[in-house]
């Protein structure tokens, strides 16, 4: 079975514009969360969405959106790129609700260059 | 969720076992702990968790205290795969785990 995939792997933006980062979870599971992670930094939590609605958001501002669709899979849209914004956007499904113990499973991530 | 304090990091040679120490003195009775790593350039990778009993699957084991106050993830025969960044999180039973609080964890160089 596929594992959670990302996309794109890379991308370059420049300040202002907007970005939507896909994730595809893997097959059976309903709850996807994002994560952003600045280098030499863990991953800070941003969103989870649980049956297409969020169940958590983290400490970001207005401007980081996300939705999740019938068949599961999420978009993470971030509009008006800052310089700040640039790191690497992991994705992370699991299978149980939320409240429940269990593992996610990341993606290998989309990596945002903002210039 | 209570806070965790790892080590920067930790240097262990190619087949020995690599104890990571974790504290989270805080830590509540119905929270769990979690390890997670991530390998240069990938998404993090679950490893293993427990609440109070000590856990062992096929990559480590977990020794939790019997205070809770602390636990170690035990990697028992390390190999140049296992350098990673490893995560300890600590995790409350009535949050959701899609919600991970990551710190700055460990470096773990295995060297041959």
């Amino acid at each position: 079975d596929a594992g959670v995939t990302q996309s794109p792997t890379h991308l370059i933006k420049t300040r202002g514009q907007h970005v939507t980062l896909r994730c595809s979870p893997i097959s059976g599971h309903k709850s996807v969360s994002w994560y952003q992670q600045v280098l030499g930094q863990g991953p800070q939590f941003i969103f989870q969405y649980y049956e297409k609605e969020e169940r958590g958001r983290g400490n970001f501002p207005d401007r980081f959106s996300a939705r999740q669709f019938p068949n599961y899979s999420s978009e993470l849209n971030v509009n008006a790129l800052l310089l700040g914004d640039s790191a690497l956007y992991l994705c992370a499904s699991s299978e149980g609700v939320p409240g429940m113990t269990g593992e996610l499973f990341f993606g290998e991530g989309s990596r945002l260059t903002v210039l | 969720d209570a806070k965790t304090t790892q080590p920067t990091s930790m240097d262990c040679a190619e087949g020995r076992a690599a104890n990571l120490p974790c504290n989270h003195s805080t830590i509540s009775g119905n929270e769990y702990v979690y390890w997670y790593r991530q390998i240069h350039s990938q998404g993090p990778q679950y490893i293993i968790h427990g609440l109070k009993n000590n856990e062992t699957n096929e990559m480590a084991s977990l020794i939790i205290t019997e205070d809770r106050k602390s636990s170690t993830l035990i990697l028992p025969h390390a190999t140049l795969r296992d350098t990673a960044v490893y995560y300890c999180i600590v995790l409350g039973g009535g949050t959701s785990y899609g919600k991970l609080t990551f710190g700055q964890g460990t470096i773990l160089t295995v060297h041959p």
